[in-house]
């Protein structure tokens, strides 16, 4: 079965230092990966997704996420947080040769402190 | 391009009220998808559908129905309404390959009480 987990409901950074928000996935089948954003009370936003190209992929606002199969991984990070990054991020998986499910995972709240 | 469209933004109902959340999207996308969001519990898919006349269930389909009659829209219906069904709901659509991503509607927020 598909599942995405990611591990941390909450993480505090300040500004200008390192993010990394981390979501490990299980799928028996090649999966695409994507990360979406939500600020309070809007929609959500693309930042980023895996396809099956380069395993290292490259993001808007500065976020990158590398896909590690042999660890069924694929962390969020950005080298130097921003005070307009707090929000809501959320891991997703889809395998288009299973059911078409598109899956989420629990959300990781970021706080940027001053 | 207006993309994937909720109606209506919000709404308050009274337990044992029913309603119909409007999702309809103008890309064509074989894909779509209703989820809920309720705090810290990020989106739980209620229910989807991979092509006109063909839906399933997801995670927390209970007290919900969905159709899929045209390509474009995908309505979701809950019945006899209860206070467990106050959230915020989201419809997505996407292409059936691997090299797109999902699109998502503004949201509907309900109220039961």
């Amino acid at each position: 079965a598909q599942s995405v987990t990611q591990l941390d409901s909450h993480v505090s950074v300040s500004e200008g230092t390192p993010v990394l928000l981390r979501c490990n996935y299980s799928s028996s089948y090649s999966p695409s990966l994507f990360w979406y954003v939500q600020h309070p009370n809007k929609g959500l936003q693309l930042l980023l997704k895996y396809t099956s190209a380069a395993t290292l992929v490259k993001g808007i606002n500065g976020f990158e996420a590398e896909f590690k199969k042999s660890e069924t991984s694929f962390h969020l990070t950005k080298p130097s947080a921003h005070m307009s990054d707090a929000a809501e991020y959320f891991c997703a998986l889809w395998v288009s040769s299973n059911t078409g499910k598109l899956i989420f995972g629990q959300g990781t709240t970021l706080q940027v402190k001053p | 391009n207006a993309g994937v469209t909720q109606t209506p933004k919000f709404r308050i109902l009274k337990i044992g009220q029913s309603m119909t959340l409007q999702c309809a999207q103008d890309m064509n996308h074989n894909y779509m998808y209703w989820y809920r969001q309720d705090p810290g519990m990020g989106l739980k898919l209620i229910y989807y559908s991979v092509g006109a006349g063909i839906t399933d269930k997801g995670e927390v389909p209970n007290g919900y129905n969905v159709s899929r009659s045209t390509t474009e829209d995908f309505p979701l219906r809950l019945e006899l309404a209860a206070p467990s069904q106050t959230s915020v709901y989201f419809c997505a659509s996407m292409w059936a390959r691997r090299e797109t991503e999902a699109f998502f509607g503004q949201g509907t927020r309900l109220t039961v009480v």
